[in-house]
């Protein structure tokens, strides 16, 4: 089955820093750009970062930009997501997802839970 | 990079139809043909309904339909069924390999 799997998520104190990975199995994985996108607890999803199949192109949102590092191991056939001074609206449900359609998301991980708070 | 704007909720009785709108910008909805819809379950991912406006991914039933006119995006589920009743939330290219989000729909089936 195709999957995607997240980890790396945790109570952190503002200011600290995490990196999550999330590792793609039983596809192609080095083919398809990659993107995280995040939910606050009962809140809606916003995009965070895209990384595309080679790690040539990289995006991130307005919010994350200069503390969030999007990167992929195609070897390893792992993404990553390196968030550094993170702050308290951070917290959320972050979550790897495909884009195995024109600017859609196929595929999506269950999500591993970040948490900010002194 | 703002979200794009939807009803908090719709509903319906089974067997009717529910439309739920996404409104953006000439930057996302307007410009490109890229709209895609999400249905969410409470606790659990998201699954894509429709994407590229208007196209199913294999495995979506037909009652799930998708339009776009200027920069408002709709999506369609007709013959509402007990198992629509979800979150729904519409997404779309932004430009510069951005992509936005709509503030998501609560279905209920009445």
């Amino acid at each position: 089955e195709v999957q995607l799997v997240e980890s790396g998520g945790g109570l952190v104190q503002p200011g600290e820093s995490l990196r999550l990975s999330c590792a793609a199995s039983k596809f192609t994985f080095n083919i398809y750009w990659m993107d995280w996108v995040r939910q606050a607890p009962g809140q809606g999803l916003v995009w965070v970062s895209r990384i595309n199949s080679d790690g040539s192109s990289i995006n991130y949102a307005d919010s994350v930009k200069g503390r969030f590092t999007i990167s992929r191991d195609n070897a390893k056939n792992t993404l990553y997501l390196q968030m550094d001074s993170l702050r308290v609206d951070d917290t959320a449900v972050y979550s790897c997802v495909r884009g195995g359609l024109p600017n859609a998301y196929d595929i999506w991980g269950q999500g591993t839970m970040v948490t900010v708070s002194s | 990079q703002s979200a794009l704007t939807q009803p908090p909720s719709a509903s319906g009785s089974p067997g009717q139809s529910v439309t739920i709108s996404c409104t953006g910008t000439s930057s996302d909805v307007g410009g490109y043909n890229y709209v895609s819809w999400y249905q969410q379950y409470p606790g659990k991912a998201p699954k894509l309904m429709i994407y590229e406006v208007n196209k199913r991914p294999s495995g979506v039933p037909d009652r799930f339909s998708g339009s776009k006119s200027g920069h408002t995006a709709s999506l369609t589920v007709s013959g509402l069924q007990a198992e629509d009743e979800a979150d729904y939330y519409c997404g779309s290219y932004g430009g510069s390999n951005n992509y936005v989000f709509g503030t998501g729909t609560k279905v209920t089936v009445l």
